[in-house]
C-alpha cells in the first residue's frame, strides 16, 4: 500500500522561530512530490513542489532524498499566518495521475 | 489562476437521499478528483476521471458513484446517503501531462443525519 508518514504534532514555536517537518514515502515510483497547506475549514493550497535539488521560496525551502525517500520542508522565521496544517504528498508512479496525501502536521505558531 | 468550484458550501441531508455534489472548473483542465476528508484519516480518493464519460475508482468508492458529462464538470452522487458519509467532500483538478499538481475546490461540508 503507498503511504506518506508525518509527524501529526502539533507543533507549537514562537514567533521568529525556525521549524522543519518531516516526511517518508512508500512508494519508490513516485515521481513528483509536493508539500500543500490546509487552514482550518478551508481547503488544501499547493505551497511548493519538491525536486531533488532543494528548492526555496522566501523563508520555505523543501528537500527531497530519493535514496531514503524522505522529504522535508523547513519555515524560517516563522510567523503568526504560517499556523496551518502541513501536508506532505507524493504522485504516483508512471501513468497514475493519483497522489497520495499525508495526513498532516499541525503547526501553531504563538506570539 | 485556477478556479475550482463546489456547488455548496455546507449541506444537510437525511439518511436514504440521494445526494448531488457539483464541481466545476474553468482552466480546460483533463483530470478532476473527488476526495473526503475526516479527522485522523486524512484525504482519501473517491473516484477520478480523466476525460469526459471516463471515471475510475480511487481507495474508497463504495456508496457513491460519479458523472462527468462536460470536461468543466465532475459531480459526485451518493445514491442512498448514510450517516457515515458525513464528511468534507473536495474536489481536485489537474492539468495532465506530468505536473501532477492538483487544485482543489473549498469543499462542501456534508452532514447526513
Amino acid at each position: 500500500r503507498k503511504e506518506v508518514e508525518q509527524d501529526p504534532g502539533p507543533f507549537n514555536v514562537p514567533e521568529g522561530a525556525t521549524v522543519a517537518f518531516n516526511c517518508t514515502y512508500s512508494n519508490s515510483a513516485s515521481q513528483s512530490f509536493f508539500w500543500y497547506r490546509q487552514d482550518c475549514r478551508k481547503e488544501p493550497k499547493l505551497l511548493m513542489s519538491v525536486y531533488s535539488s532543494g528548492n526555496e521560496d522566501g523563508r520555505f525551502t523543501a528537500q527531497l532524498n530519493r535514496a531514503s525517500q524522505y522529504i522535508s520542508l523547513l519555515i524560517r522565521d516563522s510567523k503568526l499566518s504560517d499556523s496551518a496544517t502541513y501536508l506532505c504528498v507524493s504522485a504516483g508512479g508512471a501513468g497514475s495521475y493519483q497522489l497520495t496525501f499525508g495526513k498532516g502536521t499541525k503547526l501553531s505558531v504563538i506570539p | 489562476d485556477v478556479k475550482v468550484t463546489q456547488s455548496s458550501r455546507y449541506l444537510v441531508k437525511r439518511t436514504g437521499e440521494k445526494v448531488f455534489l457539483e464541481c466545476v472548473q474553468d482552466m480546460d483542465h483533463e483530470n478532476m478528483f473527488w476526495y473526503r476528508q475526516d479527522p485522523g484519516l486524512g484525504l482519501r480518493l473517491i473516484y477520478f476521471s480523466y476525460d469526459v464519460k471516463m471515471k475510475e475508482k480511487g481507495d474508497i468508492p463504495e456508496g457513491y458513484s460519479v458523472s462527468r458529462e462536460k470536461k468543466e464538470r465532475f459531480s459526485l452522487i451518493l445514491e442512498s446517503a448514510s450517516t457515515n458519509q458525513t464528511s468534507m467532500y473536495l474536489c481536485a483538478t489537474e492539468g495532465g501531462g506530468s505536473s501532477y499538481e492538483q487544485y482543489f475546490g473549498p469543499g462542501t461540508r456534508l452532514t447526513v443525519t
